[in-house]
């Protein structure tokens, strides 16, 4: 059964730090997205990758946040520094382009929390 | 203007019932998709059913129904039968343009508890 894996699952530090989330998409896909969700926003694009290269970051705020695909099985988001505001659940999801659904399957997400 | 509205906060059901939630969407694109997903109290979000723009039939997954609307722009999720494993947030989304393009817009969401 494919699924999309992230790493950590929770996620508690103090503001300044960096933190490092980590996502693995289901091997095949080439198109992988980074979202945010919390009770006031609700779920938000921050940024998404066709075969490793970014192709909207539009949504993330660029001073402190960055976003990468170092290999076809391995996404990254880092937060440095930290905030409190940035407490969310963190979630990846991977699809591909040009099934009849043109669907993402999320992963389990991140729950980070900044104190 | 919102692009997917999703209009009941929450609604409750009894099991074994029926029930719709509502989507509606503003798109000038000619080709999108739309999709819902379960988001139950464990975070997880799974999806659904899926809907294309261009499909003559409404979309059916088991016991989940899209009922597509093109004219009216609504995308209203029918569960039949509800389980009270259903209790869960349910999220429309749309993804607009083809090519491959997948950017998508969710929904504010609607909370549905399944009654005993």
């Amino acid at each position: 059964d494919a699924r999309v894996t992230q790493t950590p699952r929770h996620k508690v530090t103090e503001m300044g730090q960096e933190v490092t989330m980590r996502c693995q998409p289901i091997l095949g896909h080439n198109t992988v997205f980074w979202y945010r969700q919390t009770m006031m926003q609700g779920l938000e694009l921050l940024a998404y990758f066709r075969n490793r290269a970014p192709l909207d970051d539009s949504g993330m705020p660029k001073d402190r946040f960055s976003a990468e695909m170092p290999d076809a099985t391995l996404a990254t988001l880092k937060i440095q520094p930290s905030e409190p505001r940035d407490s969310a659940v963190y979630f990846c999801a991977s699809g591909l382009p040009g099934l009849s659904t043109d669907t993402q399957y999320f992963g389990p997400g991140t729950r980070l929390t900044v104190l | 203007a919102q692009k997917i509205t999703q209009t009941q906060p929450g609604m409750f059901v009894q099991e074994k019932e029926a029930v719709t939630l509502d989507c509606t969407y503003d798109t000038s694109d000619p080709s999108y998709g739309l999709f819902w997903y379960k988001q139950p109290s464990s975070g997880e979000m799974i999806f659904l059913i899926y809907q294309g723009s261009y499909d003559q039939q409404n979309a059916t997954e088991g016991r989940y129904s899209l009922n597509f609307q093109k004219a009216r722009k609504s995308a209203n999720l029918v569960i039949s039968a509800s389980q009270l494993g259903d209790s869960a947030m349910y999220f429309c989304a749309m993804r607009e343009g083809s090519g491959g393009y997948q950017k998508v817009t969710f929904g504010t969401g609607t909370k549905l508890q399944v009654i005993p």
